[in-house]
């Protein structure tokens, strides 16, 4: 079974700033898919950035950056020029390769602040 | 396009009562999903659909029910409520491919007392 590990549960930031958010995972697949989704306090759900596996290119998405290293399974993600509106649950996400369905494991999720 | 409504928003349920989650999606995704949401953790998927007539099981089915009988719903069944299934309960659907964007609904939240 794959696992994903998020290790700050409450980040803070300062509105301009730039900051990482760490997640790491565990699976014994070689192909699979990463996602980022965002829970602002209205409880949507949105897609932020994702990354396939045997891409090696980082995937950017305007001020979203990942830094994907497939060896140390690992998938942060950079904010840069935060913004107020940044302020939400961060969630890393996993799919395995195999299977026919998208089926999504989550991490427990990083608290972002931003402030003035 | 309205995405993926889901119906109630909130509820709150009577140990051993039943009831049904609605989700309907307006975008003809194939596949659907449920998640629940417990506090402070990420999201758990219930159960999924990948067509109409077609679901299966997630990481935590037990306590539910679904079915598929059309491409656009995909209710959610709660029977015998429990305490541990106070949660918060989101749908989504995706065109299908492992890369696809999952699009939520805004979710419902059960409390079972």
């Amino acid at each position: 079974a794959q696992t994903v590990t998020q290790s700050q549960p409450e980040m803070s930031v300062q509105e301009a700033e730039t900051v990482t958010l760490s997640c790491t995972y565990d699976t014994s697949e070689n192909n699979y898919y990463l996602f980022w989704y965002k829970q602002p306090p209205s409880r949507q759900m949105i897609l932020v950035i994702r990354q396939e596996a045997y891409k090696q290119q980082n995937a950017t998405e305007n001020r979203f950056s990942v830094n994907f290293q497939k060896a140390a399974k690992s998938f942060s993600l950079k904010i840069s020029d935060s913004q107020l509106g940044d302020t939400a649950m961060y969630f890393c996400a996993f799919i395995p390769g195999t299977g026919t369905a998208s089926k999504l494991t989550f991490g427990t999720g990083t608290r972002l602040q931003v402030t003035l | 396009n309205a995405g993926v409504t889901q119906t109630p928003k909130f509820r709150i349920l009577k140990i051993g009562q039943s009831m049904t989650l609605q989700c309907t999606q307006d975008m003809n995704h194939n596949y659907m999903y449920w998640y629940r949401q417990d506090p402070g953790m990420g999201l758990k998927l219930i159960y999924y659909s990948v067509g109409a007539g077609i679901t299966d099981k997630g990481e935590v089915p037990n306590g539910y029910n679904v079915s598929r009988s059309t491409t656009e719903d995909f209710p959610l069944r709660l029977e015998l409520a429990a305490p541990s299934q106070t949660s918060v309960y989101f749908c989504a659907s995706s065109y299908g491919g492992k890369n696809a964007e999952q699009y939520f609904g805004p979710g419902t939240r059960l409390t079972v007392t």
